[in-house]
């Protein structure tokens, strides 16, 4: 079994400045790992996901996140936020083997002019 | 691009009916997925199917069942609404495990349901 444990429910931060939004996981099995994004009265979309190879990973509008397996770790972080960022952040986690993927409480996240 | 449909976006219902949530998706993937979504919790699965007329349950399965009686439609019912399942529901699908890198969910917009 896995779970997810996003570590801040709200991250509030100004313009331009970097976020980092926490995501640890627990698993016995090996992993995939996922960083979806929910704008308000929209269901989710996957901002990236990490299945194998480097352990950077990056999405088309800035984000990234690093696969730490030691930590069991998967960070999001964005150098430079935009108003339009705002939005509700979910990691989650899917094991190699199986169907469900189990997500984490969420963060949200809110970009002040 | 996958498309996922669910039929409502805003239902109100009365404590005691019987309420169906319909979803349906477009891209021919084998696995299809309900969640319900409340704050602080984030999303909680209630069943999920892999197959035409397979159903597993998930974390929350209570109050609930399913039907999947074709590949592009899955369905969620909630026998006898009460009042504690006013929650968004998202339903997802996706490939089966040997499509490797495209394992992720694909989401529906959601439906938020009010049992009063």
């Amino acid at each position: 079994a896995q779970s997810v444990t996003q570590l801040d429910s709200q991250v509030p931060v100004f313009e331009e400045a970097p976020v980092e939004l926490r995501c640890n996981y627990s698993s016995s099995v090996s992993v995939y790992l996922f960083w979806y994004v929910q704008y308000p009265n929209q269901g989710l979309q996957l901002l990236l996901k990490y299945l194998s190879g480097s352990t950077l990973v990056e999405s088309i509008n800035g984000f990234e996140a690093e696969f730490n397996k030691s930590q069991t770790s998967f960070h999001l972080r964005k150098p430079s936020v935009h108003i339009s960022d705002t939005a509700e952040y979910f990691c989650a986690v899917k094991g190699t083997g199986g169907f469900k993927t189990i997500f984490g409480a969420g963060t949200r996240l809110f970009v002040k002019a | 691009d996958v498309k996922v449909t669910q039929s409502s976006r805003y239902l109100v219902k009365r404590t005691g009916e019987k309420v169906f949530l319909e979803c349906v998706q477009d891209m021919d993937h084998e696995n299809m997925f309900w969640y319900r979504q409340d704050p602080g919790l984030g999303l909680r699965l209630i069943y999920f199917s892999y197959d035409v007329k397979m159903k597993e349950k998930g974390d929350i399965p209570e109050g609930y069942s399913v039907s999947r009686e074709k590949k592009e439609r899955f369905s969620l019912i909630l026998e006898s609404a009460s009042t504690n399942q006013t929650s968004m529901y998202l339903c997802a699908s996706s490939l089966s495990q040997g499509a490797g890198m495209n394992t992720e969910a694909f989401f529906g917009q959601g439906t938020r349901l009010t049992v009063v």
